[in-house]
């Protein structure tokens, strides 16, 4: 079954410290993948998309990630972390272009002084 | 662009009461997309529509919850005989994907939270 798992319910860091949020997924092919972030009572916003090409993919905030085919795997990093990156983080895949996404159950990260 | 909006941004029913949610997608936007966010379930796909036509609705259960697409401005998800369990932050989102890869961004709405008393 096609599924998105992200390991790490919580995590802590240190501001100015670097993040990284694993997502594994299990698909027959290689999906679409996303990375989202959710502040408190608020919509899903789009950090960054990969749909092919170079593994490193580059979003807002300078956050990136990296897709690894061999490890099914789509880590998102950030080299230094800001408070205000104190949020719910969630990985999706989407089997096809233009279907639904699936999503990880999200990892909330908590940026302490 | 003001984005996808969802009305209302909160509702609480009464236990059996319907409840309606709408959903105004990104002008120009071809499909349309809803899931359900809970604490013990997370985010699930619930319908989503292209160009009006209902695709997959393969997430919505069977009883009590329906959605349409009545023009490519809004969309309502109705739930009837509303249950203590149906309360969920429902969140629509638009895309303008016609299967193009690099059209396919999904814009999600701020949802609507539904409590169920």
């Amino acid at each position: 079954a096609q599924s998105v798992t992200q390991p790490d319910a919580r995590v802590t860091v240190s501001e100015g410290a670097s993040l990284q949020l694993r997502c594994k997924y299990s698909y027959s092919g290689t999906p679409y993948l996303f990375w989202y972030v959710q502040y408190q009572r608020q919509g899903l916003q789009l950090l960054l998309k990969y749909y092919s090409g170079d593994p490193v993919v580059q979003g807002v905030n300078g956050f990136e990630a990296e897709f690894s085919k061999s490890d099914s795997s789509f880590h998102l990093r950030k080299a230094s972390v800001h408070w205000s990156d104190s949020a719910v983080y969630f990985c999706a895949a989407e089997a096809d272009s233009g279907t639904y996404q699936r999503f990880g159950t999200g990892t909330k990260l908590q940026v302490v002084p | 662009n003001a984005g996808v909006i969802q009305t209302p941004r909160h509702k609480v029913t009464g236990k059996g009461q319907e409840a309606t949610l709408w959903c105004e997608p990104i002008s120009g936007h071809s499909a349309v997309f809803w899931y359900r966010q809970t604490i013990v379930q997370g985010l699930e796909f619930l319908t989503y529509f292209r160009n009006q036509a209902p695709i997959d609705d393969s997430g919505m259960p069977k009883e009590r919850f329906s959605a349409q697409m009545p023009n490519q401005s809004h969309s309502t998800l109705k739930i009837q005989s509303t249950q203590p369990q149906d309360s969920a932050v429902y969140l629509c989102a638009s895309s303008s994907s016609t299967g193009g890869a690099y059209q396919d961004t999904q814009y999600f709405g701020p949802g609507t939270r539904l409590l169920v008393l």
